[in-house]
């Protein structure tokens, strides 16, 4: 089992949506748990940052942590054509990421 | 606002050639990182420096070598470049361990 699991899509929404995008990981000394948003033949993008258990907000993204699940979500609100990129996941000290999982915005 | 540099940016290498990618952060981080990135793999750490005079393997270190050359750099070494070390590579730097890792723009790197 890796460590940290991903659904690496594509997922299709409509623009206006809600979206919710997920992980699952294994170990449970994981406490820093942060999102990165990669556009085509870009770098990664540092899009949300959490520490342990909780919410946190910021403008129309919100990422969330359950860590009693060992499941970590970012939720995009009122979702544009713009937001359409690849989402990974990434945790722990030597900052694992999730496969990333590949986001359509449909106008 | 230089953020994390690296070079070259495409390279292509021949089967068994050497060459050693170049990355330099100026945001004074301690912690320092090489992935390679594969369609369908994500990115797969290469290895890791926590601070300067220290590194670590990372999930996927065969074949690759690296210098913490000093607070700023850390180059990543291929000795004898094979067809599936054809990737792109990415180096991040963060200010400690479990603190947000800030990316360069990557080196597309093909060995034929």
């Amino acid at each position: 089992q890796k460590e940290v699991e991903q659904d690496p899509g594509p997922l299709s929404v409509p623009e206006g949506a809600i979206v919710s995008l997920n992980c699952t990981y294994s170990n449970s000394a994981f406490q820093y748990f942060m999102w990165y948003r990669q556009y085509s033949r870009k770098g990664p993008e540092l899009l949300m940052y959490t520490y342990s258990s909780g919410n946190k907000e910021d403008g129309r993204f919100t990422a969330q942590v359950d860590k009693s699940s060992k499941y970590i979500s970012l939720f995009i609100r009122d979702s544009q054509p713009s937001d359409s990129a690849t989402y990974l996941c990434a945790m722990g000290v030597k900052i694992i990421f999730g496969k990333g999982t590949r986001l359509h915005i449909l106008p | 606002n230089a953020g994390v540099t690296q070079t070259p940016k495409f390279q292509v290498l021949k089967t068994g050639q050497s060459m050693t990618l170049q990355c330099a952060q100026d945001m004074n981080h301690n912690s320092m990182y090489w992935y390679r990135q594969d369609p369908g793999m994500g990115l797969r750490l290469i290895y890791y420096s926590a601070s300067e005079g220290t590194t670590d393997k990372g999930e996927v270190p065969n074949g690759y070598n690296v210098s913490r050359l000093n607070k700023r750099e850390f180059s990543l070494r291929l000795e004898s470049a094979a067809p599936s070390q054809t990737s792109v590579y990415f180096c991040a730097s963060s200010e400690a361990a479990n603190t947000e890792a800030f990316f360069g723009q990557g080196t597309r790197l093909t060995v034929v």
